[in-house]
This record gives C-alpha cells, sequence and structure tokens, in this order.
C-alpha cells in the first residue's frame, strides 16, 4: 500500500478554507484516494474517496492532480464543529485486502 | 449512522483478567474488524472477519481471540488483560471487504487495564 504523509496539526478560524494536503509519491495505478473524520471520542468517518481530478460532496472536496502524487481535502467556511483528526488513506479497491491502514492523521483545531 | 453498537463503553479491569468486548451490527455486512487506537500509532487492526466462523489475523492479534457465530455480533476477547492493552478498541464493519472500501466504525470502548 502506497505511503501517506499529511501534516501532523493545523489550525484555523471559523468561516475559512481549510485545505489539508496529502502526499502519496508511490501511489499505483489502481489505488484510490480516501478520506475519514475522527471527532473526539468517536470512530472515523468516511468523508470522501476520489480517484482523479475532482471530487465534491455535501462536506468536503477532494483535488487530485494529473500525476496523483498528491491529493487535497478542501472543507469549505469551517465551524468549530469541524475541529477533528482527518486521515488519508491510499489503496486499491480490490477484495481480500483488509489491510486499510490509518496513519497519524492532521490534526485540525478551528478556532473562534 | 451506521447501526454499530459496542459495548461496554467504557471498562476498568485488571491484569490477568479475561476481558470480552462485543460489537453488533444491524446493517447485515459480511465484513467486521476489530481496531485499536493508541497515541502516536494511529489506527491498528487486530483481527477481522470475512463471515461467520470465518476470521483472521491482523497486524497486532497477539494477545487477541476472536469469535464469530452470527452475522450481527463480533467479539473481542482478551484472555489475560495486560497493561500494554490499554486503548481504544474500535470495531468497523464493511460490505465487501476490499482494501480501501468505506469502513463504518463504532464509537469505541476505552479499556484500562490496571
Amino acid at each position: 500500500l502506497a505511503k501517506t504523509t499529511q501534516p501532523i496539526s493545523m489550525d484555523s478560524y471559523e468561516g475559512q478554507e481549510v485545505n489539508i494536503t496529502c502526499s502519496h509519491n508511490n501511489i499505483a495505478t489502481n489505488d484510490y484516494i480516501t478520506w475519514y473524520q475522527q471527532f473526539p471520542s468517536q470512530g472515523p468517518r468516511f468523508i470522501i474517496q476520489g480517484y482523479k481530478t475532482k471530487v465534491t460532496n455535501e462536506v468536503a472536496s477532494l483535488f487530485i492532480p494529473a500525476d496523483r502524487k498528491s491529493s487535497t481535502l478542501s472543507l469549505p467556511r469551517v465551524s468549530l464543529s469541524d475541529t477533528a483528526v482527518y486521515y488519508c488513506l491510499v489503496g486499491p479497491l480490490d477484495t481480500g485486502g483488509f489491510k486499510t491502514i490509518f496513519g497519524a492523521g492532521t490534526r485540525l483545531f478551528v478556532k473562534a | 449512522d451506521a447501526g454499530i453498537t459496542q459495548s461496554p463503553r467504557h471498562k476498568v479491569t485488571e491484569t490477568g483478567t479475561p476481558v470480552t468486548l462485543r460489537c453488533h451490527q444491524t446493517e447485515n455486512h459480511r465484513y467486521m474488524y476489530w481496531y485499536r487506537q493508541d497515541p502516536g500509532h494511529g489506527l491498528r487492526l487486530i483481527h477481522y472477519s470475512y463471515g461467520v466462523k470465518d476470521t483472521d489475523k491482523g497486524e497486532v492479534s497477539d494477545g487477541y481471540s476472536v469469535s464469530r457465530s452470527k452475522t450481527e455480533d463480533f467479539l473481542l476477547t482478551l484472555e489475560s488483560a495486560t497493561s500494554s492493552q490499554t486503548s481504544v478498541y474500535f470495531c468497523a464493519i464493511s460490505d465487501s471487504g476490499a482494501t480501501n472500501e468505506k469502513l463504518f466504525f463504532g464509537s469505541g470502548t476505552q479499556l484500562s487495564v490496571l
């Protein structure tokens, strides 16, 4: 599975757009990029997944450049409740892996 | 939210005692997983199940056993708890078991072994 690198922590203010970048230089052709969000005292929650270009849902946008060696999770107009740890995962969608690996993630702290 | 219930939510026990954590799902998903989360280590897979009575080891399985007698229940047992097993334990489920497929997590069990 491709190794991922993301910032350990980030600070932001309410109402700002937050972009969290994840590097995955060894991404394979059949790998997808997935982001999870974890609030304190809760399990991780799926946010978004993509393969290339741009994916958008009601929570976030995911930007993936043509070379796919990095990706950026964009959270529009964050609020205090977006304070959480965000995990970037890279791997294939094939069956039988059972090896979804979570790294340390990025701790986002949103201030008033 | 996915119907996943973990019990107990908190547990304090003594070294050497057996402990069983329960994960119950109402989604009828085939795959179930147990993870532990520790500061500095992220989430690490302990054991997983791909069907009733079908289980396999993850990356940190030593000291743990699991059982799945029904689709909806996945039990994690610490046969003789040690202080190194103090952690937050999360159960997760998925539909197909694909490596990077969407996982749904429970709210976790905080276990303290004294």
